[in-house]
């Protein structure tokens, strides 16, 4: 079964430009996570959908960034404008169902993630 | 909210055995996953506990105590390729949709 696609892997721009990622979760998959993993932490959630429904957006900065899941399948994390803060790499994620399932509908399966640079 | 704490980093022999240690502090406690990720890659599922007990899975296991808020994550007979940071992420209810919130990691460095 393909694993969950992001892209791009890598990205580099100055502050105050703008970006987007693109997340193609597993098929079936109804519940798709975007993290934030700034370099020597954890994944830190910053949005979580089911669906095509937001669920969690608790500490997406929503000021520059924002995500839509438009038909339930792909999702796009946009951040406009971009601050130094921002590099980290930005994860996606995706699991059968967020929802009060077994472990393996939540079991959480990740993309290999984009790097963001911001000069 | 959730508290979550690892040691920053281990570093231990091959062929050696290493606990890693989490405790945690979450009002929705539903779950704790143990993730291994090595460097610039990302993180893969290990291992998870719901209820208070040893999970065994080949050369790790994982040990929860609900009562103490405290989980670990035994890896037996290390290897080269067992250096990566190991996260230890609890599942929380209160959204209603079980969010998952990681600890930052602990480093491993295996050593001939």
């Amino acid at each position: 079964e393909a694993g969950v696609a992001q892209s791009p892997r890598y990205k580099i721009i100055e502050k105050r430009q703008s970006v987007a990622f693109w997340c193609n979760p597993i098929s079936g998959h109804a519940t798709l996570y975007w993290y934030q993993q700034i370099l020597g932490q954890g994944p830190k959630l910053l949005i979580q959908f089911q669906n095509n429904g937001v669920v969690d957006d608790s500490q997406l900065p929503k000021d520059r960034f924002s995500a839509e899941r438009l038909k339930g399948v792909d999702s796009t994390l946009k951040i406009q404008p971009a601050k130094l803060e921002d590099s980290a790499v930005y994860l996606c994620a995706s699991s059968l169902d967020g929802g009060l399932g077994t472990v393996r509908d939540n079991e959480q399966f990740f993309g290999p993630g984009t790097r963001l640079t911001v000069l | 909210g959730q508290n979550i704490d690892q040691p920053t980093e281990m570093t231990a022999t091959e062929g050696a055995i290493v606990q890693i240690n989490c405790t945690y502090q979450t009002s929705g406690f539903n779950g704790l996953f143990w993730y291994q990720q090595h460097a610039g890659e990302a993180p893969t599922f290990l291992s998870y506990n719901v209820l208070d007990g040893l999970e065994e899975k080949g050369r790790f296991s994982s040990f929860l105590s609900r009562s103490k808020g405290y989980s670990y994550l035994l890896l037996k007979e290390l290897q080269m390729k067992d250096s990566a940071s190991y996260l230890c992420a609890v599942r929380d209810r209160d959204t209603g949709f079980q969010k998952l919130v990681f600890g930052t990691g602990t480093r491993l460095l295996v050593s001939p």
